[in-house]
Parts: structure tokens; sequence; C-alpha cells
């Protein structure tokens, strides 16, 4: 079966850099995009960006563009997504999910929650 | 962007009450909404895709409907395990947007 998997908590100081991973299993890897969302305390689900393993194309929201990048490795069906310049309110459970063929996020992982403080 | 608007952001039910969520879009988005359950601690799970096509194993208690702009989804009857949060998400266009969640709290 599909699965998600994330990297664990982190724990950063204002300015830092951060890399989250998601780790897929159960499907062909190349064939479907993943998508990453984020959580901040009290707020809303907000889109960042998705990848394509296939090509390796990325899309990113307007406000993480210059901040966010997002990676393959298709050897290990991992994607990652690098958060520069971090501020607290990028306080976050982030959230790794899977596009489908039909374009909407069908598989997510369990979240990893990234605190951003001096 | 398009704007995602869901209501009630919270609501008290009883198990077996028919509960009802609806999300309105900002502009058309045909029938390009999802419904997703959250529960804390884990993944969100998907429940309706296509505004109104339920999901492979998803229980049939669970329902959605609408298309342009208004959608609803509805639980026909509360279970214990329903309760917990419930967002919409347009995959229209880019970038992608959410509702901001309705919290089915027990009553």
């Amino acid at each position: 079966q599909v699965q998600v998997v994330q990297s664990g908590a982190e724990v950063k100081k204002p300015g830092a850099s951060v890399k989250v991973s998601c780790t897929t299993s159960g499907y062909r890897f190349i064939n479907y995009g993943l998508g990453w969302v984020r959580q901040a305390p009290g707020q809303g689900l907000e889109w960042m960006g998705w990848i394509s393993p296939y090509n390796g194309d990325t899309d990113y929201a307007l406000k993480f563009q210059g901040r966010v990048t997002m990676t393959t490795d298709t050897s290990t069906s991992t994607v990652y997504m690098e958060v520069r310049s971090l501020r607290s309110d990028d306080t976050a459970l982030y959230y790794c999910a899977r596009y489908n063929s039909n374009w909407y996020l069908d598989y997510w992982g369990q979240g990893t929650l990234v605190t951003v403080s001096s | 962007d398009i704007q995602m608007t869901q209501s009630p952001s919270s609501l008290s039910a009883s198990v077996g009450d028919r509960v009802t969520i609806t999300c309105r879009a900002s502009q058309g988005i045909t029938h390009s909404l999802a419904w997703y359950q959250h529960k804390p601690g884990s993944a969100p799970n998907l429940l309706v895709f296509a505004a109104s096509r339920l999901e492979s194993g998803v229980p049939s208690r669970f329902s959605g409907s609408g298309s342009g702009t208004d959608f609803t989804l509805t639980i026909s009857s509360l279970q214990p395990e329903d309760f917990a949060t419930y967002f919409c998400q347009q995959y229209n266009t880019f970038p992608r947007t959410f509702g901001q969640g309705t919290r089915v709290e027990m009553k």
C-alpha cells in the first residue's frame, strides 16, 4: 500500500535552514508528483509548492519563491524540502503529500514539526 | 488566488446527528474539490474527490455535493470516530488553496 513517511521534528534558530525529507513506498515514485503543505499554530493549511519526481520540475507558491527548494532522490523514492532564512513565523507542521493522476492530494505524510526559536 | 471559505469553523454534535459543512470558492472551480478528515497527530485522510466521489474505503455515511463555487460535505449519522477536523481543497488552479477547516466536537 502507498506510504508517505516524513523525517522527525526539528528545532532551528532564526536565520538557519531546515531540510525535511519525505520517503514514499508502495507505488512507482516517478509517476506521481509530491506537494508540500504547512500549518502554522492556529492557522489553516497553506500550499507551498510541488515537485515532479519524473523530471524535477517544481512550482512554488509566490511567497516561498527564493526561500524554498524542493528536490528528489529517485534512488530512495524520497523528496526533500529545504527552507532557508527561517523566521519565527515559519514555525509550523509541514506535510508532504502525493498528487494522484487527477491532481488532488491522495496520500499524506504524518507531518514534521519545525520550530523556529532563539 | 482562489479563496476557499469554509463554514462553520466549529460545531458541536452528538453521535447519530447529521452534520453539514460548506465550502465556497471565490471563483468557479467546476468539480475540482476534495474533502479531508484530519485528526491530531495523524496524516490527513482523503474522503471525497471531484466534489462528490467517495474515496475507496470511506464509509458511505460521508457524501459530497456541489459544483462551481458552492460545495457541501455531509455526514449522515455521526459516529464516535468522526470527531475530527474537516477541510476542503480546490485543485482547479495553482496555487492550491484550502478552507480554514471545521472542527467537529462532541456535544
